[in-house]
């Protein structure tokens, strides 16, 4: 059973609109949650992180929000550009393991 | 810095025969990982290694080996390949003790199985 679910395979936003890519888990003790980008023909690379302590963490255009009573973490992109488009992973990190569980992943696509 | 570098970048098998993809990092990080990305199934951990001379399974470890030679290298085997392990294969290091364990991910390998 898979512990990190990113239940939109895909998802289709105008340049300039908000991107908005969600992520459920099932495993309240996680300490960090995760996302990475991917590109095409590359790895993964990391985006940005939020300690399962806090509710919202920004970086320029990305915010992650987190509802731990929901088990649900959220990604925004505002604004929206072209070069946003890839496959973005969520993921989840706890300090005990060395382990990061990933989730499927959802495919962006920022139209100009 | 070349951060981590994988070979080969392509590989076609025939069923049964046998390889290793190879992995180096150069940011002297204890934690190395493999991991293959299907389409639907995300990431999945194949084994880990949390330091020279550990290795441990993943989630899909059947039908792959795999050797830490030293700190900086990370190798794969497919002792004999099956369609089924055709996929990207990526590998990755990592240091836990920094902040939320940032993983670095090498460009993958696209393995494909005939």
């Amino acid at each position: 059973d898979q512990q990190v679910k990113q239940n939109s395979p895909s998802l289709s936003v105008q340049e300039g609109r908000i991107s908005i890519l969600n992520c459920d888990y099932t495993n309240s003790m996680f300490d960090y949650f995760l996302w990475y980008k991917k590109y095409p023909a590359e790895g993964p690379t990391f985006l940005i992180s939020i300690s399962s302590i806090k509710d919202k963490n920004e970086d320029g255009r990305f915010t992650v929000f987190l509802n731990k009573s929901a088990k649900h973490l959220s990604l925004h992109i505002v604004p929206s550009q072209p070069g946003d488009s890839a496959v973005y992973f969520c993921a989840t990190w706890k300090t005990s393991y060395d382990k990061v569980i990933f989730g499927p992943g959802t495919s962006l696509s920022v139209i100009p | 810095n070349a951060g981590v570098t994988q070979t080969p970048k392509f590989q076609v098998l025939k069923t049964g025969q046998s390889m290793t993809l190879q992995c180096a990092q150069d940011m002297n990080h204890n934690s190395m990982y493999w991991y293959r990305q299907d389409p639907g199934m995300g990431l999945r951990l194949i084994y880990y290694s949390a330091s020279e001379g550990t290795t441990d399974k993943g989630e899909v470890p059947n039908g792959y080996n795999v050797s830490r030679l030293n700190k900086r290298e990370f190798s794969l085997r497919l002792e004999s390949a099956a369609p089924s392990q055709t996929s990207v294969y990526f590998c990755a290091s990592s240091d836990p003790r920094e902040v939320h364990n940032e993983q670095f991910f090498g460009p993958g390998t696209r393995l494909t199985v005939l």
